[in-house]
């Protein structure tokens, strides 16, 4: 079965702070991975995926992610934090994109940016 | 980029009466549709995938009969819940897929039964 753990439930950053929120998988084959952000209220936001290729992947609104096959991590940074970034931010692996692959969520990690 | 329309945004409805929500895909077809509820403060929950002109296969534990779902087109996926009760009350979201576009998501229903 396929699974998502999030660490961190809740994280609090200086704005202008590095920022990194962790991310661990299982899955019996190669994940497809996601990070999304989800804002009160609203629907979910993708903010990059891995399939496959470059394990460091870029994302929008300055985000990245490292794929660590040896470490099952796909943790997601982000240099200098603004507050906009304030949201709840969702880990998912799935089997595959545009398929009848379900995406299984992580518990979420909710950032807070002090100014 | 591609759009999936959920609708309505937010519903307040009595006890026992039913709710109708809404996903459209706007601007692709979509091959496969997730309906996911979310409690406060928490995580996404899988509650059924279907496909168009198919029965939805719903998640161990969620109540087929109450939670209600209709893929009638490529871009319509349809969430019933009837007889509604107050512990029905959550946000629900829909996810529509495609080769294309992947993965898309709807910007929620926040049910409240009173």
């Amino acid at each position: 079965a396929q699974s998502v753990t999030q660490p961190d439930i809740h994280i609090t950053v200086s704005e202008g702070a590095s920022l990194e929120l962790r991310c661990n998988y299982s899955y019996g084959a190669t994940p497809y991975l996601f990070w999304y952000v989800q804002s009160p209220g609203q629907g979910l936001q993708l903010l990059l995926k891995y399939f496959s290729g470059d394990t460091l992947v870029q994302g929008i609104k300055g985000f990245e992610a490292e794929f660590k096959r040896s470490q099952s991590s796909f943790n997601l940074r982000k240099p200098s934090v603004h507050w906009s970034d304030a949201a709840e931010y969702f880990c998912a692996v799935g089997g595959g994109t545009g398929t009848a692959s379900k995406l299984t969520f992580g518990t979420g990690t909710r950032l807070q940016v002090t100014l | 980029g591609a759009v999936v329309s959920q609708h309505p945004s937010w519903v307040i409805c009595k006890s026992g009466t039913s709710v109708k929500i809404e996903c459209r895909s706007l601007d692709f077809q979509a091959t496969t549709m997730f309906w996911y509820r979310q409690f406060p403060k928490q995580s996404l929950m899988l509650m059924a995938t279907s496909n168009e002109g198919s029965k939805a296969t719903y998640e161990q534990g969620v109540e087929k009969d109450k939670f209600l779902i209709n893929h009638a087109s490529l871009t319509l996926s349809t969430l019933t819940v009837t007889s509604a009760h107050p512990e029905d009350s959550s946000f629900y979201i829909c996810s529509a897929t495609s080769y294309r576009t992947g993965y898309t998501f709807g910007s929620g229903t926040r049910l409240t039964v009173v």
